[in-house]
Formats: C-alpha cells, structure tokens, sequence
C-alpha cells in the first residue's frame, strides 16, 4: 500500500544539525513532488518546503530559507530534509506528504532545546 | 498570522450540518487549487477534498468543498462524533514568498 515513513528526529541543541529522511513505498516515487510540513506543538500546519518529481524545483518557507535543504534520491525512494542552525521554534512534529499532499507519513518529532 | 484565515472554532450537534469557510487572496484562494486536511487528534493529518470540490476515493459525500473568489467552504453534513478533529485549508501562493499556505486550522465540536 502506498506509505511514507519518516524518520531521523531527535533532541539537538540550538545551533545544531538534523537530518530527516521520509521512505517512500507503494508508489512511483519519481512521478510525484513532495513536501515537507511541520506541527509545532499545539499550533497549526506549517509548510516548510517542496521539491518537485526531478529535483530541478525547490521552494522554501521563509521561515527555513538558508538554514534547511530538501532533496531527494529517486533510485532510493527516499526524501531528505537537512535542517541546520536550529532553533527552539524549529521544535515540531515533521510530515512528509506526497503530491498536493494526498499522502502523509505519521511523523517524526524534533526537539531543539539546551 | 496564517496567510488564509479560518475561524478557530465551530459546533454543532450530531445530525447537523456545519460549515467551515477560509479567506485568502488573489495570489492564493484566487488563483489556485484548494485543498481541505481532517486532524484527528493524535494523528497525521488526511487529505478530505483536493481541487476545491473533489474527493478522494474512501471520503463520503458527507463532505463538501466549494471555492468562490478568494474564499473556499468545507461543509460536512450529518455530523458525527468521529468527525470532531481540527480541519485545515490549504493552497498555493503565488506571491513573492512563492510556497504552499495553510489556515490557521478549525477546531470541530460535536456537541
């Protein structure tokens, strides 16, 4: 069936690194853009960044541009969201989601705290 | 402040209908495609409407969306307590900050 399984989260200091990874399954994982998209706790849905089915097209939220990098590895099935200089606002539930967000994952949690 | 703007909260009684509306722009709303995401508590959120009116396959016709100008609609009929959960509106922004925009999100009681 068609699942996306994030993973990669975890407790990292201000300032630190974090790497997300979203294994897809089920699907043509090539044929279709993706998102990532964050839940901070008690707050509403944030959409951090897309990358479209080739890699070619990126976008990002202001709120991540030049500390976070998508990419993706279509031979791998695999989505990436490498987040750098982090910051207590950037605690939250990730989600990647598939196209125009037919699809999430269950989410993996980062905390940013000292 | 969400570029798209729901109203934090509605209710109604089982057997009810409720409507849930999002303002947006012409650079959002306007423009684009709107989706509709159901939040169940404690869990991802579900795609419930794409293309402003469509519903993917396994969503009953309980649920609706409709777009008019820079505003969207989700209406859900025959209320139940299982459709208690927070529901978002989402779409594309075409402005200088160019990315996908959610609303704030509806809580929905089931009174």
């Amino acid at each position: 069936q068609v699942q996306l399984v994030e993973s990669g989260g975890g407790l990292v200091k201000p300032g630190g690194s974090l790497r997300l990874s979203c294994a897809a399954s089920g699907f043509t994982f090539s044929d279709y853009y993706m998102s990532w998209i964050r839940q901070a706790p008690g707050k509403g849905l944030e959409w951090v960044s897309y990358i479209s089915s080739s890699g070619s097209t990126i976008y990002y939220a202001d709120s991540v541009k030049g500390r976070f990098t998508i990419s993706r590895d279509n031979a791998k099935n695999s989505l990436y969201l490498q987040m750098n200089s982090l910051r207590a606002e950037d605690t939250a539930v990730y989600y990647c989601a598939r196209d125009y967000m037919d699809v999430w994952g269950k989410g993996t949690t980062v905390t940013v705290s000292s | 402040q969400s570029v798209l703007t729901q109203p934090p909260s509605v209710s109604a009684a089982p057997g009810q209908k409720v409507t849930i509306s999002c303002s947006g722009s012409s650079s959002n709303i306007g423009n684009n495609y709107v989706s509709w995401y159901q939040q169940l508590p404690g869990t991802a959120p579900k795609l419930l409407i794409y293309d402003n009116n469509k519903r993917p396959s396994g969503i009953p016709d309980r649920f609706s969306g409709s777009k008019s100008g820079t505003s969207a609609t989700l209406g859900i009929t025959g209320l139940q307590t299982g459709d208690e959960a927070d529901y978002y509106c989402g779409t594309w922004d075409s402005s200088l900050s160019e990315g996908w925009v959610f609303g704030g999100g509806t809580k929905l009681t089931v009174l």
